[in-house]
């Protein structure tokens, strides 16, 4: 069964500075694996997608990498700043549903 | 603009009644899901429908009843056999049920358990 960590559950981090965000999954056997943001009682909007054949996407300043062997992926945010704060959850593709992980809750201060 | 729409945002019930979740989307999608929510936690799948007139239960299928009679509508039923109902309620749509797919998210609903 296809079970998705984040890691951490909250981070806080002063405005400005670099970031990364841990992802890993149990079943490397993926189709592609996503990466959203969620603020407070909001719905999920896509940051990244990246197929099982990829190694990584990058988007303004969001990386997202792919490890399919290790069951990791990481998204890295450059230059943070306070409007970045939400929650952001990775999510794998195994078949015809995502398997979500819990999230990191992000806060970044001024 | 294309999007998927959830109502009601916030909804109250009373301990024993049904209440049903609307989700609308004009997307042209053909799959559609259902995910719960709960504080720290991540999405878990309620039930999905690749067409029309046809659905499968996800993760946690028990107490939700659903259906599909129209391509852009797929509505949840959060019935009285729902032992902890109170959550944030989750539809996404998706081009296909098949293979790799990118998942377009409603704003999604409250419901709490009076």
């Amino acid at each position: 069964k296809q079970e998705v960590t984040q890691i951490p559950a909250a981070l806080s981090v002063p405005e400005g500075e670099n970031l990364v965000l841990n992802c890993s999954f149990t079943d490397s056997a993926i189709y592609n694996l996503q990466w959203f943001r969620q603020d407070p009682g909001k719905g999920l909007t896509s940051l990244l997608l990246i197929q099982s054949s990829q190694r990584e996407q990058t988007s303004g300043r969001l990386n997202a990498s792919l490890d399919k062997s290790s069951g990791r992926s990481t998204l890295y945010i450059a230059a943070s700043q306070p409007g970045d704060s939400a929650t952001y959850l990775c999510a794998v593709n195994s078949s015809y549903k995502l398997i979500f992980g819990s999230g990191t809750r992000l806060l970044v201060r001024p | 603009d294309g999007g998927i729409t959830q109502s009601p945002k916030y909804l109250f019930r009373k301990e024993g009644q049904n209440v049903t979740l609307s989700c609308e989307q004009n997307l042209n999608h053909d799959a559609m899901y259902w995910y719960r929510q709960d504080p720290g936690q991540g999405l878990r799948l309620i039930y999905y429908s690749q067409i029309v007139n046809d659905f499968q239960k996800g993760d946690i299928a028990e107490g939700y009843s659903v259906s599909r009679e129209k391509k852009e509508s797929f509505p949840l039923t959060v019935t009285s056999a729902q032992k902890n109902p109170t959550a944030f309620y989750l539809c996404a749509s998706s081009m296909s049920g098949q293979g790799p797919n990118v998942l377009t998210f409603g704003a999604g609903s409250r419901l709490t358990v009076l």
